[in-house]
């Protein structure tokens, strides 16, 4: 069991360039999620995905989007990149919704936005 | 929604035992305390989890209070791997969304040889 993987590990972008993270899982969990780390601070809900085929926002959506593309995979675009967004991006899965059961998180993709 | 603290930073000698300790003093009846750890650069890892008893696993023990307002996580023999920031989540706390895990600033742990 990889348990969550995520690609890239590092990407560097210059402003206004797009990009997909991607994140996959093979526990067969139902629920996935995206936060974002910035220095010094804890992590930021983004989007998550309860089940597949459903996605809502999180707690810092804007400038983002979402793909919940089957059971294991759940991806991560940004469309036009903005130095703001230079942060650290963790991807999550858990077996049940919500944050009452465990997550399992990914080892990050470090994204620098010049 | 409980609301943790948790102290900035705590210091343990190696093979020690590394005693953590977190309020909650707002904690309803049904919520669970969890723990949570990062090592630096790396994704958060679950440590454990509890409602009311005490609880243990491999990596840690857990001690809920009677009254459920506070909480310690035991690291009964602490490495230099286990230095990490580790927090303690009552999930729904102070978060917008039900589904985010509030990670707050937790405890910085040293382990020193």
């Amino acid at each position: 069991n990889a348990g969550v993987t995520q690609t890239p590990k590092f990407q560097v972008l210059k402003t206004g360039q797009s990009m997909t993270l991607q994140c996959a899982q093979d526990m067969n969990h139902n629920s996935m999620y995206w936060y974002r780390q910035d220095p010094g601070m804890g992590l930021r809900l983004i989007y998550y995905s309860a089940s597949e085929g459903t996605t809502d926002k999180g707690e810092v959506p804007n400038g983002y989007n979402v793909s919940r593309l089957n059971k294991r995979e759940f991806s991560l675009r940004l469309e036009s990149a903005a130095p703001s967004q230079t942060s650290v991006y963790f991807c999550a899965s858990s077996r049940l919704a919500g944050d009452k059961d465990t997550q399992y998180f990914g080892p990050g993709t470090r994204l620098t936005v010049l | 929604d409980a609301k943790t603290t948790q102290p900035p930073s705590m210091d343990c000698a190696e093979g020690r035992a590394a005693n953590l300790p977190c309020n909650h003093s707002t904690i309803s009846g049904n919520e669970y305390v969890y723990w949570y750890r990062q090592i630096h650069s790396q994704g958060p890892q679950y440590i454990i989890h509890g409602l009311k008893n005490n609880e243990t696993n491999e990596m840690a023990s857990l001690i809920i209070t009677e009254d459920r307002k506070s909480s310690t996580l035991i690291l009964p023999h602490a490495t230099l791997r286990d230095t990490a920031v580790y927090y303690c989540i009552v999930p729904g706390s102070n978060s917008n969304s039900g589904y985010a895990l509030n990670f707050g600033k937790g405890t910085s742990l040293l382990v020193t040889p």
